[in-house]
């Protein structure tokens, strides 16, 4: 079985802060790990991907993600926000073999000026 | 534009009522998946395909049927709609399997009155 959990719904930075968005996974076998981001009334887009090989992730955007396989950890990072990221992140977690994406329930980042 | 369109983009319902979702895809996608999104539970699989003519059942499949008669296209169907179906449906794409990441379609708001 696969699940992931976002703490925090709701997020909140100001312009130029730092962005850290926490997703912890659970899966018993070697994860592949996702953040995709989704901006009012839009789809969902790829910002990263974590597979195999480097556990630092950089993505669109600035954003970038690191695999802790000792913390069963997938954190989204931005150094300085920017008004433009606030939008919806979801972390998502595949490759057990379930053939489909299993979503963490969202965290909404707001971006204040 | 190429990529994963859904139609229609909104839909008002009563009760009991039927209808079906069409996603079309021009990307050559195998799998194909269908979730819904509602507040707060981030996006949920109702069924998904990976290849035409087959179909598999997802975490939330009461409800709903799919039909995938071409690779190019993945139908929802509501038989008899209900206020508990109300919520954003995505159809998202993905050419060999999830672990390559999803292209997802715009959406589609459904209300059920």
């Amino acid at each position: 079985a696969q699940s992931v959990t976002q703490l925090g719904s709701h997020v909140s930075v100001s312009e130029g802060a730092l962005v850290l968005l926490r997703c912890n996974y659970s899966s018993s076998v070697p994860p592949y790990l996702f953040w995709y981001v989704q901006y009012p009334n839009q789809g969902l887009q790829l910002l990263l991907k974590y597979t195999t090989g480097a556990t630092l992730v950089k993505g669109i955007n600035g954003f970038e993600a690191e695999f802790k396989k000792s913390e069963t950890s997938f954190h989204l990072t931005k150094p300085s926000a920017h008004m433009s990221d606030a939008a919806e992140y979801f972390c998502a977690v595949g490759g057990t073999g379930r053939r489909a994406l299993t979503f963490g329930s969202g965290t909404r980042l707001q971006v204040q000026p | 534009n190429a990529g994963v369109t859904q139609t229609p983009k909104f839909r008002v319902l009563k009760t009991g009522q039927s209808m079906t979702l069409l996603c079309a895809q021009d990307m050559n996608h195998e799998y194909m998946y269908w979730y819904r999104q509602d507040p707060g539970m981030g996006l949920r699989l109702i069924h998904y395909s990976v290849g035409e003519g087959t179909t598999a059942k997802g975490e939330v499949p009461d409800g709903y049927n799919v039909s995938r008669l071409k690779k190019q296209n993945f139908l929802l169907g509501l038989e008899s709609a209900a206020p508990s179906q109300t919520s954003v449906y995505f159809c998202a794409g993905s050419r060999q399997g999830e672990v390559y990441g999803y292209t997802f379609g715009s959406g589609t708001r459904l209300t059920v009155v």
